[in-house]
């Protein structure tokens, strides 16, 4: 139990669908993180909020949408992704953004 | 910005050996190195971390190094066990705190029973 707790675990979508990945964390941290794990690739930053604003965007394509209510939630919204997003996508949280990210286990997601 | 380079990608070693890795970075000002453990299915969980105002940090079968003059550091896992199969990531903290993370590519442990 890493106190990052991310849903669903897998998703199948197909590129004209909406979906949202969701983020919860139980640790009482003000920074929440968006990665994407490709194979055999770094993991890639794609978004970052702390205190509930965002604070830095990676160039992240607009289909990809962040929304973060408050500092326990994270979501990723999703809209005519492409094959190319199919990807792990991990959520994490730090107590500040110079202290110890903690991950969640991620969503394994799919584009048909 | 900063560049993290892993290496090997892919460790095998015979149960009970040592296993080493390591990474280099380019950004001076990177002054904290977290080291991840990610299994299959899991997210990466932090097992060590070292700030640039040490040089080693030691806990239990797991050490790390850091060289700021050379900027490489190195995770050392003695006594190595079937668990501790995974994939390692290092990271660094680029222009020093409050800075998002930049990984390493990753590398692939078998301990080998």
């Amino acid at each position: 139990e890493t106190g990052v707790t991310q849903t669903p675990r897998h998703l199948v979508m197909g590129m004209t669908n909406k979906k949202s990945l969701k983020c919860e964390q139980h640790l009482g941290h003000n920074a929440m993180y968006w990665y994407k794990q490709s194979a055999k690739k770094p993991l890639e930053l794609m978004f970052v909020y702390s205190l509930e604003e965002r604070v830095e965007n990676n160039s992240v394509p607009s289909r990809f949408s962040p929304e973060c209510p408050n500092s326990s939630h994270l979501f990723l919204h999703l809209h005519t992704l492409q094959p190319e997003d199919s990807a792990l996508y991990l959520c994490a949280s730090s107590q500040t953004r110079s202290q110890p990210q903690h991950f969640g286990d991620g969503t394994r997601l799919s584009i048909l | 910005g900063e560049n993290v380079e892993q290496h090997p990608s892919t460790l095998s070693v015979q149960e009970g050996d040592s296993a080493v890795i390591k990474c280099t970075y380019s950004d001076s000002a990177s002054n904290y190195f977290p080291w991840y453990k990610q299994e299959l299915g899991k997210g990466p969980q932090l097992i060590i971390d070292i700030r640039s105002n040490v040089g080693e940090k030691k806990d239990q079968r797991i050490a790390v190094t850091l060289n700021k003059t050379a900027k490489h550091f190195s995770l050392h896992i003695t006594e190595t066990q079937p668990e501790d199969s995974a994939v390692y990531f290092c990271a660094a903290s680029p222009r020093g705190g409050n800075t998002p993370l930049v990984f390493g590519k990753g590398t692939r442990l078998s301990v080998i029973a």
